[in-house]
């Protein structure tokens, strides 16, 4: 595997199941990245860690928790979305503060 | 506050045709970053080119050129003899310099979908 990779590439949930989605770089990167892209609506950074500790979190709700369990993986845990949580969700990978972000190919997740 | 603006929402072009998209940003740093991504149908956002606020020299890479003008805040990208594996959504984006974690925050345009018919 190269760049950056993220399972699964597609996903529909009910509003009452938990999942995750998976991020994994291959890159030697130590920054992470969640963003949320919906339909008309410029991407929004969600989360961000730099050496496994997050160091943005942009007011979002408590039903997405991530998780970084070392510097190349990311994890995206859902519980009880709602339907307008609907989206594609991209992960990316950057060394360093500044560095140029690499984005996966997204996660489709449709939420009924 | 950064901002980051693209004005087209969709170009439609005929093969072979040259296309610019524009981009305009906004911000209150002297140490930025610039950059443009191209989004196939597929989704994976796709890097194409950093530019750092100190370096205004234009850029081509094949087919692909970006102007930079400090004076009027733009980076423009320019595709040369466009082909129809040029469609795609194409967005600029931009992140501070300073320390703090500030950088690490890329502020996208809304993105431009181009269309490139045979």
């Amino acid at each position: 595997e190269t760049g950056v990779t993220q399972t699964p590439r597609h996903l529909v949930m009910g509003m009452t199941n938990k999942k995750s989605l998976k991020c994994e770089q291959h890159l030697g990167h130590n920054a992470m990245y969640w963003y949320k892209q919906s339909a008309k609506k410029p991407l929004e950074l969600m989360f961000v860690y730099s050496l496994e500790e997050r160091v943005e979190n942009n007011s979002v709700p408590s039903r997405f928790s991530p998780e970084c369990p070392n510097s190349s993986h990311l994890f995206l845990h859902l519980h009880t979305l709602q339907p307008e949580d609907s989206a594609l969700y991209l992960c990316a990978s950057s060394q360093g503060e500044g560095g140029t972000q690499y984005f996966g190919p997204g996660t489709r997740l449709l939420v009924l | 506050a950064q901002k980051v603006t693209q004005a087209q929402t969709e170009i439609s072009v005929v093969e072979k045709e040259d296309v610019t998209l524009d981009c305009v940003y906004e911000t209150r740093d002297t140490t930025y970053y610039l950059f443009w991504y191209k989004q196939p149908p597929s989704g994976e956002l796709v890097f194409l080119i950093r530019r750092n606020s100190f370096d205004e020299q234009n850029e081509i890479s094949g087919r692909y050129s970006w102007n930079f003008q400090k004076s009027t805040s733009s980076f423009n990208f320019t595709i040369t003899a466009s082909q129809v594996v040029d469609s795609a959504v194409y967005f600029c984006a931009l992140s501070e310099g300073g320390s703090g974690g500030s950088n690490y925050k890329l502020t996208f345009g809304k993105g431009t979908l181009l269309t490139v018919n045979p």
